[in-house]
């Protein structure tokens, strides 16, 4: 089945330095990524829509300057946390679909677990 | 977006079946029914989903109420491996939408 995989799994990063993760959709296309954070013994929140060559939508409350958001192509999407915090650390989850309706299933990377010392 | 209600956690015996329940009951005529699962420490997976009628799948069955107002997850068999946190979600058939995760039920399976 599709796969979606995300890189790296878990990362630790000083206060004040920048973390790119990376999501790609390894056997087909999304025009659209979805980026969502969890925080321990809560669900995942959307954080943004990634969109292939264009800007990222973001939700309310979600600093767009901090969340930087890349889709350059149709199969990768990125996401760097700028300037970390330790109120950064958090579980990172991409998610993607193949284009087409809504029941379409939605497959997800494997998460990255960001802590920032 | 339309709102679902579980249960925040469940129990099960291994090798038993496990009923978890969904309350959708403002849930509109265009809505897919929506299951996915966490697994501890990875991102969640699908399980089924289903629009009116009833889904079986390698997984797990999806009953859904005559009235869509609320749906079942059925695991014939729960393993260990099914301990995890279960997602209803309701998605609208209107283009490529993000899920938009609830609480969710937390499973644990007894050995």
């Amino acid at each position: 089945g599709a796969v979606v995989s995300q890189h790296p799994s878990r990362v630790i990063c000083k206060s004040g330095t920048s973390v790119k993760i990376e999501c790609r959709s390894l056997d087909f296309q999304a025009t659209t990524m979805f980026w969502y954070r969890q925080f321990p013994k809560q669900s995942l929140m959307l954080m943004a829509t990634s969109n292939e060559g264009s800007k990222a939508t973001y939700e309310q409350g979600v600093e767009k300057d901090k969340f930087l958001i890349n889709h350059a192509s149709l199969t990768l999407s990125t996401l760097t946390v700028t300037s970390a915090h330790p109120e950064d650390s958090s579980f990172y989850i991409c998610s993607a679909r193949e284009s087409g309706t809504a029941n379409t299933e939605a497959f997800f990377g494997q998460g990255t677990r960001l802590t920032v010392v | 977006d339309a709102k679902t209600t579980q249960p925040n956690s469940m129990e099960s015996n291994e090798e038993e079946p496990v009923h978890l329940p969904c309350n959708h009951s403002t849930i509109s005529g265009t809505d897919y029914i929506h299951w996915y699962r966490q697994l501890p420490s990875q991102g969640p997976e699908y399980v089924i989903h289903g629009l009116t009628s009833n889904v079986n799948n390698r997984m797990a069955s999806l009953a859904i109420a005559e009235d869509r107002k609320s749906s079942t997850l059925i695991l014939h068999r729960a393993t260990l491996r099914d301990a995890a946190v279960y997602y209803c979600i309701l998605r609208p058939y209107s283009g490529n939408t993000p899920l938009v995760f609830g609480k969710g039920t937390r499973l644990s399976v007894i050995a």
